[in-house]
């Protein structure tokens, strides 16, 4: 079993709608949780860290359920810049390595 | 926040040779990590950077094939060395402004083709 898992994709979806990715992660001793949005041919930049009350930016929202050691990312009112892979990053607890899921591309049609 | 650098952005190159790219860090930052990766995969962690000893490497990862140097808290250098095509990926170097596990962040990256 991978350390974190995502759904690949690609998410095709219209301008507008709400769209939404999970990840799972297997190590319970994980302690931090990302989400980072990485354009085509560019690295990987920090969308949102993700908290056990869950937290919300903007159209951005992102959830943890720890008994299930399960994350989620919804995005409402989608944009075509919303277009990208989003990468799920879960930080292994009393150390510095993040381990990065595969990713799920999304792409915003117009 | 900091201004993380990286070179080459791309580079293509023969079998069997060898390839250091450097990464500048515009201010003093504790934790630096370089990254690999591999076409349609996700990010691996190769090492951390460690400033005036070897560094850490991870597993799969050894320090002959990646030979990584850090001699300031502002520059880290990996090697790709004795290359072959399977080492064709993206490099990462990234950092972490202090000590908790916060936001990380990424250099450009080096794109690595080898034939």
């Amino acid at each position: 079993r991978k350390e974190v898992e995502q759904d690949p994709g690609p998410f095709n979806v219209p301008e507008g709608a709400t769209v939404a990715f999970n990840c799972t992660y297997s190590n319970s001793a994980s302690q931090s949780f990302f989400w980072y949005r990485q354009d085509c041919r560019k690295e990987p930049k920090l969308l949102m860290s993700v908290y056990s009350s869950g937290n919300e930016d903007g159209r951005f929202t992102a959830q943890l359920n720890r008994a299930s050691q399960y994350i989620s990312l919804l995005i409402r009112d989608s944009k075509l810049s919303d277009s990208a892979t989003y990468l799920c990053v879960v930080n292994e607890g009393g150390t510095y390595k993040y381990i990065f899921g595969t990713g799920t591309r999304l792409k915003v049609l117009a | 926040s900091a201004v993380i650098s990286q070179k080459p952005s791309r580079d293509i190159c023969q079998r069997g040779t060898s390839l250091t790219i450097q990464c500048q860090v515009d201010s003093q930052v504790t934790m630096m990590f370089w990254y690999r990766q591999q076409p349609g995969q996700s990010l691996t962690l190769i090492a951390t950077a460690n400033q005036g000893s070897e560094a850490t490497y991870e597993s799969g990862f050894v320090i002959d094939k990646f030979p990584i140097s850090r001699p300031n808290l502002t520059f880290s250098t990996l090697t790709v060395s004795n290359m072959s095509p399977e080492d064709s990926s993206i490099y990462l170097c990234s950092f972490l402004p202090g000590l908790n596990t916060g936001e990380l962040f990424f250099g450009e990256g080096s794109r690595l083709t080898v034939l």
